[in-house]
């Protein structure tokens, strides 16, 4: 069974930072591109950042780039988004996503770790 | 990047059919054949329901269906059911990006 287990949300002050983890299981973790994906309360949807399987090539939303990091430990079946210089606008559920094979597609999800930024 | 344009609600009464649209650019939904979209129920994580523009992955049911023409993909959910209400998202990849709609509420009167 498909398992991601979003953890390392939690309260933050404007430009702070925090690392989210995402632990996978019941899947070929290091065959399989991960991607972050936000949704601010009561918002839609947004595309935060991807990795491929073995973390050669990186992406981000304009948003977040150069303020996030992806990346991905594939011995702990585990992908990580460091946020630096956090914005109130970055508040948001964060989940993270296992792609549907080699599509843009996410068949899995997180349930989600939530992010506050406030002072 | 903009989001996709989708219409903010849609309807339908049980066993009918209804249509939401996801309008992008040339640059994105046009531009690829990697239009997804998801269901999400309130306080939910979102589900797959169509991927690649038209494919189902295992588990949705075939009253689910999509469709692109040009720069417009859709969603129809034929026979509906009460189950169907939920947010609607699509996704388009965007070049090296990927990009969502803001959602459509579609409730079943």
């Amino acid at each position: 069974e498909v398992q991601l287990l979003d953890s390392g949300g939690g309260w933050v002050q404007p430009g702070g930072s925090l690392r989210l983890s995402c632990a996978a299981s019941g899947f070929d973790f290091s065959a399989t591109a991960m991607t972050w994906v936000r949704q601010a309360p009561g918002k839609g949807l947004e595309w935060v950042s991807a990795i491929s399987p073995r973390g050669e090539n990186v992406y981000y939303a304009d948003s977040v780039r150069g303020r996030f990091t992806i990346s991905r430990d594939n011995a702990r079946n585990t992908v990580y988004l460091q946020m630096y210089s956090l914005r109130p606008e970055d508040a948001a559920i964060y989940y993270c996503a296992k792609n549907h094979y080699a599509t843009v597609a996410y068949s899995y999800w997180g349930q989600g770790t939530l992010v506050t930024v406030s002072s | 990047q903009s989001a996709l344009t989708q219409p903010p609600s849609a309807s339908g009464s049980p066993g009918q059919s209804v249509t939401i649209s996801c309008t992008g650019t040339s640059s994105d939904v046009g531009a690829y054949n990697y239009v997804s979209w998801y269901q999400q129920h309130p306080g939910k994580v979102p589900k797959l329901m169509i991927y690649e523009v038209g494919n189902r992955p295992s588990g949705v049911p075939d009253r689910f269906s999509g469709s692109k023409s040009g720069n417009t993909a859709s969603l129809t959910v034929s026979g509906l059911q009460a189950e169907d209400e939920a947010d609607y998202y699509c996704s388009s990849l965007a070049g090296r990006t990927v990009i969502f709609g803001g959602g459509t509420k579609l409730t079943v009167l």
